[in-house]
């Protein structure tokens, strides 16, 4: 069980905005940064945004992420067929001398 | 462009040891903390370590303190994983990744990495 909970699947249809939330607490996402990544099946993740909302570059502009309190989203507009992956939250947790917390991960599947 | 490979990954027996290792390149190796993340077949990502710019602080998982120890030599860009004791459960993809701005925060760019098998 992470402490870091995300919902297990998400869908939309093409060109719908699709939300996926990330809920924690004060210890990890209430008093730190939230990271976001994107995994294909058989590939290493790949940073979608860092420090709450920002994007890397080469990150299309239609990913976005929030956060407010202890929950963090992330935003997918104009939703594409290649954008069914998994998504997965991330953030420093200061429990226990510290430690990375990550979501247990949502699939997200383009109908 | 940051390009890390990782190398050492095996199958190995329950009990049994594994050294993972991590080559940094494209990127000033030396400032930048370094971070192990597996992925259990078909589960999601579990950190596993953490390391600083200049190796003198670590971070371990609770389900890997004491068994397994993070390290780097910033001479040769690298950084190890020195995994003792391995267990079934230790099965995983295992991925070296960087954090660009602090030891205390998730990891930014990622290797593409090693399969580690632990069975009899």
């Amino acid at each position: 069980q992470s402490v870091v909970t995300q919902p297990p699947s998400a869908s939309g249809t093409p060109g719908q905005r699709v939300t996926i939330s990330c809920s924690g607490s004060t210890l990890n996402i209430g008093g730190n940064l939230v990271y976001w990544y994107q995994q294909f099946p058989g590939t290493a993740p790949k940073l979608l945004i860092f420090r709450n909302d920002q994007r890397p570059s080469g990150v299309p502009d239609r990913f976005s992420g929030s956060k407010s309190g202890t929950s963090a989203s992330l935003a997918i507009s104009g939703l594409r067929s290649e954008d069914e992956a998994d998504y997965y939250c991330a953030s420093w947790d200061d429990r226990q001398g510290g430690l990375v917390v990550f979501g247990g991960g949502t699939k997200l599947t383009v109908l | 462009e940051v390009l890390l490979l990782e190398s050492g990954g095996d199958l190995v027996p329950p009990g049994g040891s594994l050294r993972l290792s991590c080559a940094g390149s494209g990127f000033p190796f030396n400032l930048y903390a370094m971070i192990w993340v597996r992925q259990a077949p078909g589960k999601g990502l579990e950190w596993v370590s953490t390391i600083s710019e200049t190796g003198d602080a670590s971070h371990y998982a609770d389900s890997v303190r004491g068994r397994f120890s993070i390290s780097r030599d910033n001479s040769k860009n690298s950084l190890y994983l020195q995994m003792n004791s391995l267990r079934a459960e230790d099965t995983a993809m295992y991925y070296c990744a960087t954090s660009e701005f602090s030891q205390f925060l998730p990891p930014d760019n990622w290797g593409q990495g090693t399969l580690v098998t632990v069975s009899s």
